[in-house]
């Protein structure tokens, strides 16, 4: 089945910055990759996805780009503000099998 | 637009007793999931449904945990008897055709 591994776990950057996450995963068949934002206190809220025929995604200061062929992809935020501070998650799903998450990374953007 | 509903937010039981969880899906979507947060083993599936219909039960620990979708809006998670490891947060998740899911506010379960 379908393993995803994410890093960092831990995220520190300056307010302004940018911050990059990564994931990679090992199932070839795998087709859709979406990232979610867990807030405290609240479940995760889906930020942006990318499906396996696009490289790169982007919406406002997010984006998401992938590589197929290493099976890895990533989430790039720009411009980084205090209210980007979460747990951030990414999955992959392939098929007919539900999402596989990774173990999420906590971003803490300082002011 | 009502997204997922989860009752109740918190609950504190103790070890032994039986805990039931609530779920209500977002209105026409027709696969729901259950998934328990820890901190040491991050987001599990637990069990989802398709149509009603149980499809995958496999992430369910013990025969202790049972979960039932008696229609499109309501599903339950049973934990009978709770344990102390059973302490997390469960969500409840629901999704329509494709494989985007929504998430609800979660249950945070403790058993004392």
């Amino acid at each position: 089945g379908e393993n995803v591994e994410q890093h960092p776990s831990t995220l520190s950057v300056q307010e302004g910055d940018s911050a990059v996450i990564k994931c990679t995963y090992s199932d070839s068949a795998s087709n859709y990759f979406p990232w979610y934002k867990q807030e405290l206190g609240k479940g995760p809220q889906l930020i942006i996805d990318i499906r396996s025929n696009v490289g790169e995604k982007k919406d406002q200061r997010i984006a998401v780009t992938l590589n197929k062929t290493a099976k890895h992809f990533s989430l790039h935020i720009t411009e980084t503000q205090p209210e980007d501070s979460a747990v951030y998650f990414c999955a992959g799903e392939g098929g007919n099998t539900p999402l596989v998450f990774g173990k999420g990374t906590r971003l803490s953007v300082i002011a | 637009d009502a997204g997922v509903i989860q009752s109740p937010r918190h609950e504190v039981t103790e070890m032994g007793q039986e805990v039931t969880l609530r779920c209500k899906p977002i209105s026409g979507h027709n696969s729901l999931f259950w998934y328990r947060q820890t901190m040491m083993r991050g987001l599990e599936l637990l069990i989802y449904f398709n149509n009603n219909v149980p499809i995958d039960d496999s992430g369910m620990p013990e025969d202790r945990f049972s979960a039932k979708m008696p229609n499109a809006s309501f599903s339950t998670l049973k934990i009978q008897p709770s344990e102390p490891r059973d302490s997390a947060v469960y969500f409840c998740a629901s999704s329509l055709i494709g494989p985007e899911q929504y998430f609800g506010p979660g249950t945070r379960l403790t058993v004392t």
